[in-house]
């Protein structure tokens, strides 16, 4: 069990680029959740992924937003056209069975200038 | 719309005291709830959790009991130590009504233990 790996850790990019970040779940976990977190919030739910089915959106994620996961492995959150409104942490988590605990990474900072 | 509410941004207690922090939330359908840990540039980790047919659950040094009937959950730490000091999230999970298990976060309380 090497825990959530997230890469990158940080991204500094300007306003109107196109930004990809990567999860890799704790392996044999087949439930992924994306999460945004702004400062002195808690996390907000974006997607969830059970194996690699997209099972459920939030309104939060726009059209400028799309997230995979192909074989049911890792995950990639794409966010393309960035507004300095996206610049948050972005956290993916995953869990082995319906109904347990997540198991958070350390998350991407995103910063859109 | 907050389904999960903490309403004390921060908390500063002595070492060796009792630390407890709260949460509320409006959500009937909520059955499981949880507490993470989180300090800075780190992602959430889990401290305990407790389901919805018990009113206390005990993991060492920390306690959450849970009131259904006012939508009220607490987290107690005793004795609080100088490493406990973190943001402490509260979360819940509509288990027995959602096939997605996601939680529902409270905004977090900071907690800092003076030696």
């Amino acid at each position: 069990d090497t825990g959530v790996s997230q890469n990158p850790r940080h991204k500094i990019t300007k306003r109107g680029q196109n930004v990809t970040f990567r999860c890799d779940p704790i392996s044999e976990h087949n439930r992924l959740y994306w999460y945004r977190q702004t400062l002195g919030q808690g996390p907000e739910f974006l997607t969830y992924f059970q194996n690699e089915a997209q099972l459920e959106k939030s309104r939060l994620l726009s059209d400028r937003f799309s997230a995979e996961r192909p074989k049911g492995s890792f995950s990639t959150l794409e966010i393309q056209r960035t507004e300095q409104g996206d610049s948050a942490m972005y956290l993916c988590a995953s869990s082995r069975l319906w109904g347990e605990k997540l198991f958070f990474g350390s998350g991407t900072q995103l910063s859109v200038l | 719309d907050q389904q999960v509410k903490q309403n004390s941004p921060s908390l500063s207690v002595q070492e060796g005291r009792i630390s407890i922090l709260n949460c509320d939330y409006t959500n009937s359908m909520f059955d499981y709830f949880l507490w993470y840990k989180k300090y800075p540039a780190e992602g959430p980790t889990f401290l305990i959790s407790i389901s919805s047919i018990k009113d206390k659950n005990e993991d060492g040094r920390f306690t959450v009991f849970l009131n259904k009937s006012a939508k009220h959950l607490s987290l107690h730490i005793v004795p609080s130590q100088p490493g406990d000091s973190a943001v402490y999230f509260c979360a819940a999970s509509a288990v027995g009504s959602s096939n997605t298990g996601k939680l529902i976060f409270g905004q977090g309380t900071t907690l800092q233990v003076k030696p």
